[in-house]
């Protein structure tokens, strides 16, 4: 089955203590994201990756890493978590659909995680 | 102003009626636009794309793209209880970046 699989599903912790969310996908897409949701200000992106080694800030970057080893993982860490990072995470996957009017190459469906729920104490 | 803005609702319709979620993007560069659906504490799931002016349809669903007026709306048709959920617009600005609204919240009554 395609999918995308984020773990932890739930994750509770405290100020400081670094922690890293895995992010993994099966079919064989080379762009990955990280999404934010938080209420009000909806789906926001951390950051992305074009490909493997290949990684670039979102929207919202400040405080997170990733990185990209592997094609099919992208974990997210967070190395001095604080309070403002609580917020529901979302990885999602794209592969390359081909060419739309006006633009270069187009990303196919973007497929999404399960989501994981961070709390930080 | 945010980049892509919608009204939260929730838009309420009975069911059997077309519900009408509507969107407005700022960024005139903005090329693509999509529809999600985002259950209460699930992932979206995309319902449909658009990118050229018009309507585009499928079954129940049909979006609709105004460049010139920076507009994209989603028609739902004989709408179901089961069609309740967050609906998310997006705008892609570049490969790289999709942009979100904060979605609207659509209940629809039995």
């Amino acid at each position: 089955e395609a999918q995308v699989t984020q773990n932890p599903r739930y994750l509770i912790t405290v100020t400081g203590k670094k922690l890293t969310v895995t992010c993994s996908q099966n079919m064989n897409h080379e762009y990955m994201s990280w999404y934010r949701q938080d209420p009000g200000l909806g789906l926001r992106q951390i950051y992305y990756s074009m490909n493997v080694e290949v990684t670039d800030k979102g929207d919202v970057p400040e405080g997170y890493k990733v990185s990209r080893k592997e094609k099919r993982n992208f974990p997210l860490i967070l190395e001095s978590p604080s309070p403002n990072q609580t917020s529901l995470y979302f990885c999602a996957s794209t592969n390359y659909q081909g060419m739309v009017p006006g633009e270069e190459l187009a990303p196919g469906e973007q497929f999404f995680g399960p989501g994981t729920r961070l709390t930080v104490l | 102003q945010k980049e892509v803005e919608q009204n939260s609702g929730p838009l309420s319709v009975p069911e059997g009626a077309i519900a009408s979620l509507n969107c407005t993007y700022s960024d005139r560069g903005s090329q693509s636009f999509f529809w999600y659906r985002q259950y209460s504490g699930k992932s979206p799931e995309l319902i449909m794309f658009i990118y050229s002016n018009g309507d585009k349809e499928d079954g129940r669903f049909t979006a609709q793209l105004n460049k010139a007026s920076q507009y994209v709306s989603l028609l739902i048709r004989d709408s179901q209880p089961s069609d309740s959920a967050t609906y998310l617009c997006a705008a892609r600005r570049s490969f790289q970046k999709l942009v979100f609204g904060t979605g609207t919240r659509l209940l629809v009554s039995p």
